[in-house]
């Protein structure tokens, strides 16, 4: 699975837009681009995931430039909650990636009042 | 409801003694993982199971074992041979023909 980079920690404020990018340079044509979160002492949480195309759900939306080389995470409008370790993960796809997740560092998201 | 259920929480074991925490799951995915996350780390493979009665290990499985006698259920047990049990611990599913992994709440196991 190709390395992904973020950065160590940001901040945003309560209703702001949250945007968290992540650089994944060497991903192949078969890698998807994973988001999960992690809020202190729970388990980690999926949220959205693409190849190619812009992805929207209930949670967030990803943004994946044309080259895919780095993606951005939106979280429209932040509240306290979304306060958390977010991660960025590249996973080949096809439905047959079977194995671990590999977690890096992430980035520690902190919304504030 | 449910979903993916870890019993306990929170979980205190004396030193050589093995423990066996529990992974439920009610989504019928076919496979199942356990992870370990220590203090400012990343998640750790330690088994998983793509089917029933059949499992791999991952990259921290010694000191540990499992079984997969239902689909439902991947029970972890830490035996005394593993020498840093406590930890955060984390079961995932997966559904067969998809990548996307989902986890469990998480139990927390101190050794004393």
């Amino acid at each position: 699975d190709a390395k992904t980079t973020q950065p160590t920690s940001m901040d945003c404020a309560e209703g702001r837009a949250a945007n968290l990018p992540c650089n994944h340079s060497t991903i192949s044509g078969n890698e998807y681009v994973y988001w999960y979160r992690q809020i202190h002492s729970q388990g980690p949480q999926y949220i959205i995931h693409g190849l190619k195309n812009n992805e929207t759900n209930e949670m967030a939306s990803l943004i994946i430039t044309e080259d895919r080389k780095s993606s951005t995470l939106i979280l429209p409008h932040a509240t306290l909650r979304d306060t958390a370790v977010y991660y960025c993960i590249v996973r080949a796809g096809g439905g047959t990636s079977y194995g671990k997740l590999t977690f890096g560092q992430g980035t520690i998201l902190t919304v504030h009042p | 409801d449910g979903g993916i259920t870890q019993s306990p929480k929170y979980l205190f074991r004396k030193e050589g003694q093995n423990v066996t925490l529990s992974c439920e799951q009610n989504l019928n995915h076919d496979a199942m993982y356990w992870y370990r996350q220590d203090p400012g780390q990343g998640l750790r493979l330690i088994y998983y199971s793509q089917i029933v009665n059949d499992f791999q290990k991952g990259d921290i499985a010694e000191g540990y074992s499992v079984s997969r006698e239902k689909k439902e259920s991947f029970p972890l047990t830490v035996t005394s041979a593993q020498k840093n049990p406590t930890a955060f611990y984390l079961c995932a599913t997966q559904q067969g023909g998809t990548d996307t992994q989902y986890f469990g709440p998480g139990t927390r196991l101190t050794v004393l």
